[in-house]
């Protein structure tokens, strides 16, 4: 079973702040998830990706296969940012494609 | 287009109790994929449908847990004579395609069903 650890569990930032949120994984994956949730409980998707970078907007994720990390930035925080982001990735179990998920980064932006 | 939609949005039922929780995917998905998060606690997978093929439960803490899925569409997840360690956020997400390379399983996932047992 893939072991999915984030780092930090919590991290409370000021308005404006770059901000690093960190994952690594055990095993070999098909693709790793950076999802969002909002108090109330509903998930975005923020990015899949097996390679390399992405960037939405303030958002940057990276990943590094050889090292197993992944790393989601947010440039210019602002409080509408606050949330949890999860990390999970992607298995090919038998056929299935089924996540593992870290526990979440609680992020507080403050203004 | 709509996303994924799940009902009810919260659940409030007696220990004991039989619940169902359904889930609307997104039209032309063809996985399906139920997971559960309690209070405190990270994300776990429950079951996965892709198609017509026989469902994923490995997930599955109990056999008091069971899902379908009718037609390819709609899902529901039933939880049977219901303990107070069921009471957590069930999340349901669909994707084009399970066994696809990205982005046809990449997974949207739905605002979820909070289920409290008492």
């Amino acid at each position: 079973k893939n072991e999915v650890e984030q780092s930090p569990q919590n991290l409370t930032a000021q308005e404006g702040e770059f901000i690093t949120i960190n994952c690594s994984y055990s095993v070999g994956i098909s693709a790793l998830h950076w999802l969002q949730q909002h108090p109330g409980g509903g998930i975005v998707s923020l990015f899949m990706l097996s390679s390399g970078k992405k960037k939405h907007g303030r958002l940057i994720a990276t990943i590094n296969i050889q090292e197993k990390h992944s790393s989601l930035h947010i440039t210019a925080s602002h409080p509408r940012d606050s949330a949890v982001y999860i990390c999970a990735v992607s298995e090919v179990v038998g056929s299935a494609r089924q996540l593992t998920f870290g526990s979440g980064t609680q992020l507080t932006v403050l203004p | 287009g709509a996303g994924v939609s799940q009902s009810p949005s919260n659940k409030v039922t007696e220990k004991g109790k039989d619940v169902e929780l359904r889930c609307d995917p997104i039209s032309g998905h063809t996985a399906l994929y139920w997971y559960r998060q309690s209070l405190g606690q990270g994300l776990e997978f429950l079951i996965y449908f892709q198609g017509n093929s026989a469902p994923d439960k490995s997930g599955l803490p109990s056999d008091r847990f069971s899902a379908e899925r009718t037609g390819g569409s709609v899902s529901t997840l039933t939880i049977q004579r219901t303990q107070q360690e069921d009471s957590a956020v069930y999340l349901c997400a669909s994707s084009l395609s399970s066994r696809a390379a990205y982005p046809l399983n990449e997974q949207f996932f739905g605002p979820g069903t909070r289920l409290t047992v008492l």
